[in-house]
C-alpha cells in the first residue's frame, strides 16, 4: 500500500534554482493539498487541486506553480528558489472534492533546503 | 480569527498517561482530528471525532470534545516509548461554502523510559 509517494525525499538548491517536487497518490482521491512546514507553524497550505485539470491557491502561493497531470500526480514547482522557501513540503489527498472536511491522506515529505 | 492552538511540548513516563490539548475557534468544523508525526514521516491520521459527539474511545486513545470551549483533548493510556512524536490537531471549519484544513503547531511529546 503505498498511498502517497514524494520524491525528491532531500534537496539542496542554491538560491535563484529551479525545481519540481513530484507527488503521486494510489488511492484513487480526487483532491490533492501542497503544505509547507516550518518550526512553530504547523502546516500551511501552498496549493491544492479539487479534481484533475483545476488548481486554487492556499494560504501562501507565492513563488509556487503546481500542475494536476492526472488524477494521480500534483508536483509543485519552485520557479527561482529563496532561502525564505526552506522547509518541509507534504503532499496530502482526500477523496473529497475541493476543500473538503475528510481526513487527509499525507506522504512522508520533501526536506528542501536553499543556500 | 482562525487559529489552533496547543502546547509544544510534553513528557511523560513510560506506563502514564499523556493528555495532549487542543483550542480551537470555529464552531462550524463539523470533524476534529488528530495526526501523528513520527522523525522523518509525514502525518499519520490517528483519530478523529464529529462535533456532534462528546468523546471518542480507539484502544489506548480517549478523545475528548468540549464545544463549549472549543476544547478538544487526546489521552493516550499507558503511554509507551513508540507514542514519542509531535502530534497535531486540526480542524476543518466551513467558510464561504467550502472547508478549510487548519492544522495547530503541534505539541512534541516525549516519553521517558
Amino acid at each position: 500500500n503505498a498511498g502517497v509517494t514524494q520524491t525528491p525525499k532531500f534537496q539542496v538548491l542554491k538560491t535563484g534554482q529551479s525545481m519540481t517536487l513530484q507527488c503521486a497518490q494510489d488511492m484513487n482521491h480526487n483532491s490533492m493539498y501542497w503544505y509547507r512546514q516550518d518550526p512553530g507553524m504547523g502546516l500551511r497550505l501552498i496549493y491544492y487541486s479539487a479534481s484533475e485539470g483545476t488548481t486554487d491557491k492556499g494560504e501562501v502561493p507565492n513563488g509556487y506553480n503546481v500542475s494536476r497531470l492526472n488524477k494521480r500526480e500534483f508536483s509543485l514547482r519552485l520557479e527561482s528558489a529563496a532561502p525564505s522557501q526552506t522547509s518541509v513540503y507534504f503532499c496530502a489527498s482526500n477523496p473529497g472534492q475541493g476543500l473538503s472536511n475528510q481526513p487527509q491522506h499525507f506522504g512522508d515529505g520533501t526536506r528542501l533546503s536553499i543556500l | 480569527g482562525e487559529d489552533v492552538e496547543q502546547s509544544l511540548f510534553l513528557s511523560v513516563r513510560e506506563g502514564d498517561s499523556s493528555v495532549i490539548n487542543c483550542t480551537y475557534t470555529d464552531s462550524s468544523s463539523t470533524y476534529l482530528y488528530w495526526y501523528k508525526q513520527e522523525p522523518g514521516a509525514g502525518l499519520q491520521l490517528l483519530t478523529y471525532i464529529f462535533s456532534n459527539m462528546d468523546m471518542k474511545q480507539d484502544q489506548r486513545l480517549t478523545v475528548l470534545l468540549n464545544k463549549k470551549d472549543k476544547h478538544l483533548s487526546l489521552r493516550i493510556a499507558d503511554t509507551q516509548t513508540g507514542d514519542s512524536a509531535i502530534y497535531f490537531c486540526a480542524e476543518s471549519p466551513l467558510t464561504s461554502g467550502t472547508y478549510k484544513y487548519i492544522f495547530g503547531t503541534g505539541t512534541r511529546l516525549k516519553v521517558l523510559a
